[in-house]
């Protein structure tokens, strides 16, 4: 079964500065797609950004970027200008092709952003 | 477009009781999953629903039932309450222009079970 690991239960970063949240994934499969979303205060799941593992390009919208290392297995989310609405719990998640049985969505422990001002 | 939407937002439930939870997609999205949020688990993965279908399910006790009717809202029923079925509740429905993967969620129910 697919499993993803959020290695870092907390993280801070200064307002301005960039911060990196990392994320890897034990999958057998070579078609998948990954995804970061963010769970403010609110408890609203938003989706920061996602990328096809078909594609080399890593996946980039506006302060937000992931490193995709397919042969690691590694999804990395780097944040760029933090911002303090940028607080939140941030989630790696992964999902199967629908052709695929149990391709239901994989989420990580999650990892707690705290920005400071 | 009018988000994912949930009712209720916060329900108090007492041990043994049921309880059912409604979830309204994005318009033109077919596939309703749902979740349980608890700190000590996570984000654990119920079941989701595709044309009035189940397409997956979670590892949940019977208990924990769904289906999805043809305007493809989605309600979600638990039986005979326990302690442990508190948490938050999440409905995220996928499709749409958006692509079928990714997902969007609601704002949740929050379960209080005494």
């Amino acid at each position: 079964a697919q499993t993803v690991t959020q290695s870092q239960p907390e993280m801070s970063v200064q307002e301005a500065e960039t911060v990196t949240l990392s994320c890897t994934y034990d999958t057998s499969e070579s078609d998948y797609y990954l995804f970061w979303y963010k769970q403010p205060p609110s408890r609203q799941m938003i989706l920061v950004i996602r990328q096809e593992a078909y594609k080399q390009q890593n996946a980039t919208e506006n302060r937000f970027s992931v490193n995709f290392q397919k042969a690691a297995k590694s999804f990395s989310l780097k944040i760029s200008d933090s911002q303090l609405g940028d607080a939140a719990m941030y989630f790696c998640a992964y999902r199967s092709p629908l052709t695929y049985n149990n391709n239901d969505m994989r989420f990580g422990a999650g990892t707690r952003l705290t920005v400071k001002p | 477009k009018a988000g994912v939407t949930q009712t209720p937002r916060y329900l108090i439930k007492t041990r043994g009781q049921q309880v059912t939870l409604s979830c309204s997609p994005i318009s033109g999205h077919r596939s309703v999953s749902w979740y349980q949020q608890t700190p000590g688990q996570g984000l654990q993965f119920l079941f989701e629903y595709f044309s009035e279908t189940q397409r997956n399910k979670g590892n949940f006790p019977g208990r924990f039932s769904g289906r999805q009717f043809s305007n493809s809202r989605s309600e979600m029923n638990v039986s005979t309450l326990e302690l442990g079925d508190s948490a938050l509740y999440l409905c995220a429905s996928s499709g749409g222009l958006a692509g079928v993967y990714e997902q969007f969620f609601g704002p949740g129910t929050r379960l209080t079970v005494l």
